[in-house]
């Protein structure tokens, strides 16, 4: 299985501040990489697919970049309604495996 | 606009079983595959299982396979989850998602408690 590390674990940042969240696979996950937000108490919601395409109404302070093992979300400016928890997912191959998640804070 | 609700949530004891639903309105269900997540309390998130358009070709991860089953009712827009042999950490709140490769849309999620 492919393994899926992100981080940090905990983040805390300034309104408008550019935040840089990482997730890392434990092998080449040919960009099939998405990125998920779940704010407290609310089901998960896609932000990104394919590493670096933006999902319909997403923000566009929101991007993403990466290939191979390495991969990362970048929110250029970060808002209070930012406040969340974010996953990383690779679709490469079954099964298909979250990271843990980085939860993001304002300062 | 695309809308999933499930049911069928609840307590049961270890070694029982249970029957999830999700009624999918909003889109063309037969289109797309659909899959389930879970999550336990607190803790990340899991996939649980996908099917295909039609049913035929169905995915599961180690920890469920065996013991869960995915199946849908395109005539009715449903997608159903049949969980037997429940363990205590199967305790989770259960997402149905339309799988358009990605999981573009959830639904709120219907909680799932093993416990004796």
């Amino acid at each position: 299985d492919i393994q899926m590390t992100q981080s940090p674990s905990f983040l805390s940042a300034s309104v408008g501040e550019r935040v840089t969240l990482s997730c890392r696979a434990s092998q080449n996950i040919n960009k099939y990489l998405d990125w998920y937000q779940q704010k407290l108490g609310e089901a998960p919601k896609l932000l990104i697919y394919n590493t670096n395409n933006l999902h319909t109404g997403i923000p566009s302070r929101f991007s993403g970049s990466g290939s191979g093992t390495d991969y990362t979300l970048t929110i250029s400016s970060l808002q209070p309604e930012d406040v969340a928890t974010y996953f990383c997912l690779q679709r490469n191959s079954w099964p298909l495996t979250f990271g843990s998640g980085t939860k993001l804070e304002i300062k | 606009e695309v809308q999933l609700v499930e049911s069928g949530g609840g307590l049961v004891q270890p070694g029982r079983s249970l029957k999830l639903s999700c009624a999918a309105s909003g889109f063309t269900f037969s289109n797309y595959y659909m899959a389930w997540v879970r999550q336990a309390p607190k803790k990340g998130l899991e996939w649980v299982a996908t099917i295909s358009t039609s049913g035929s070709r169905t995915y599961y991860p180690d920890s469920v396979k065996g013991r869960f089953t995915i199946s849908r009712d395109n005539a009715k827009s449903s997608l159903y989850l049949q969980m037997n042999s429940l363990k205590s950490e199967d305790t989770a709140t259960y997402y149905c998602a339309r799988q358009e490769s990605s999981f573009d849309y959830w639904g709120q999620g219907v909680m799932v408690t093993v416990s004796s």
